[in-house]
């Protein structure tokens, strides 16, 4: 079965500190992996996607495969940063790609 | 395009009422999926669907209905609400099933209240 870790609930930072959210997975294949934000009274969207390996509003991931993480990093936080981060996970090896979430982080970024 | 549309936005219900979520996108996705939102619980998948016709249990499917008569609909329903059923529901659809980078795209959420 799949799994995604997010072991912080709330996560505060002042602007212009680093910031990390931890998002660790469990799955025996392999991953399709994913960062999704939920910024107040907006609808969840997606941040970033390991596949892609890309940078999005100065946020990115790796994909560790030997630590089973894919932690979402930003070298300088700003305030509108502050929202709810979900890791999410798919199933590559199947015929459904079910997207599996983390019990996601709420991010606030302190002036 | 207007993207994934759920109505209601908001939702009270008494207990042992039944009621449909609905659900529309316009981008011709395959997989649609409803999940449930819950303090410190996260996103949890009810059910979902890999294409008309075709329907499969999530994580907590008990209490919720669904079927899938057309690409574009997928509508959630509450069979008999219970006051553990008082969430924010999303709705969710992505490109293909074969194709697993592709991105969710989420409905505004319905917000339920069962009293």
């Amino acid at each position: 079965a799949q799994r995604v870790t997010q072991p912080e609930k709330l996560l505060s930072v002042f602007k212009g500190a680093p910031v990390e959210l931890k998002c660790n997975y469990s799955y025996s294949g392999s991953p399709e992996l994913f960062w999704y934000v939920q910024y107040s009274r907006q609808r969840l969207q997606l941040l970033l996607r390991h596949i892609s390996r890309e940078s999005i509003k100065g946020f990115t991931a790796d994909l560790n495969k030997g630590e089973t993480s894919f932690h979402l990093k930003k070298p300088f936080a700003q305030e509108e940063d502050s929202a709810m981060y979900y890791c999410a996970l798919s199933d590559s090896g199947g015929s459904n790609y079910k997207l599996t979430f983390g019990k996601g982080t709420l991010l606030t970024v302190n002036p | 395009n207007a993207g994934v549309t759920q109505t209601p936005k908001f939702q009270v219900l008494k207990t042992g009422q039944s009621m449909t979520l609905q659900c529309a996108q316009d981008m011709n996705h395959e997989y649609m999926s409803w999940y449930r939102q819950d303090p410190g619980m996260g996103l949890r998948l009810i059910h979902y669907s890999v294409g008309a016709g075709i329907t499969d249990q999530g994580e907590v499917p008990n209490g919720y209905n669904v079927s899938r008569s057309t690409t574009e609909d997928f509508p959630l329903r509450l069979l008999s609400a219970a006051p553990s059923q008082t969430s924010v529901y999303f709705c969710a659809s992505r490109a293909g099933h074969f194709t697993p980078h592709s991105p969710l795209h989420f409905g505004n959420g319905t917000r339920l209240t069962v009293t």
